[in-house]
């Protein structure tokens, strides 16, 4: 069974760092590229980072592009979220979610969600 | 950046009706490969985000074949023919051609 669990979140003042966490298990996770999508609280979905299953190429939108960075261990079956001058419009769920192949495809699994809360 | 407009960002239905959702896309989302990279996703209080339907019209495992995705080019469109009751939650489209991923911005589904 493929799961996805996220950690790392919490309350966080502006301007500081946070880490999150995305541990994977029930599938050969080198084998996948992996997303980090989060939802503000009443808003929808959107799509932050991806990174290729060889860490070869990391896409970012526009919103976290200079501030965030994905990365991956595969050895830890691990994704990661390095979130940097967290701005409270920053403040979501953030969710891992697995891509269906190694590049392109869909996001076939994803993971139950931390919190992220960015407030003075 | 490709743009996903989910008109609708709530329909009322009753129990057993049947729905459309549509997604209509700033650019064609047609890939080389012949394949459309367009995907629907459910997402209800309590639970994962679940993935429906890929490539616009490919069911993933275990979905009811009461939920059919149809659409080409920049028009897609979910439909859930006699709603059930578990079916009223939040749908979005998902396009994966082009970086930045980009998603509609909801549809949630709402009991008459």
């Amino acid at each position: 069974e493929v799961q996805l669990v996220e950690s790392g979140g919490g309350l966080v003042q502006p301007g500081s760092s946070l880490k999150l966490s995305c541990v994977a298990s029930g599938f050969t996770f080198s084998n996948y590229g992996m997303n980090w999508i989060r939802q503000a609280p009443k808003k929808g979905l959107e799509w932050i980072a991806l990174i290729y299953y060889d860490s070869s190429n990391k896409y970012y939108a526009d919103s976290v592009k200079g501030r965030f960075t994905i990365s991956r261990d595969n050895s830890k079956n691990t994704l990661y979220l390095e979130m940097n001058s967290l701005r409270s419009e920053d403040t979501a769920m953030y969710y891992c979610a697995k891509h269906s192949e190694a590049l392109m495809g869909y996001f076939d699994y994803w993971g139950q969600g931390v919190m992220v809360t960015v407030s003075s | 950046q490709i743009m996903l407009t989910q008109q609708a960002e709530s329909l009322w239905i009753s129990p057993g009706e049947r729905v459309s959702i549509t997604c209509r896309a700033s650019q064609s989302l047609l890939y080389t490969d012949g394949k459309h990279y367009l995907s629907w996703y459910q997402q209800r209080p309590g639970q994962t985000t679940k993935a429906l339907i890929y490539h616009a019209s490919v069911r993933t495992d275990g979905v009811p074949t009461r939920f059919i995705g149809s659409g080409s080019g920049t028009e897609f469109t979910l439909s859930i023919e006699h709603v059930q009751p578990e079916d009223f939650a939040i749908y979005y489209c998902l396009q994966t051609l082009k970086s930045p991923l980009t998603f509609g911005s909801g549809t949630k589904l709402e009991i008459k």
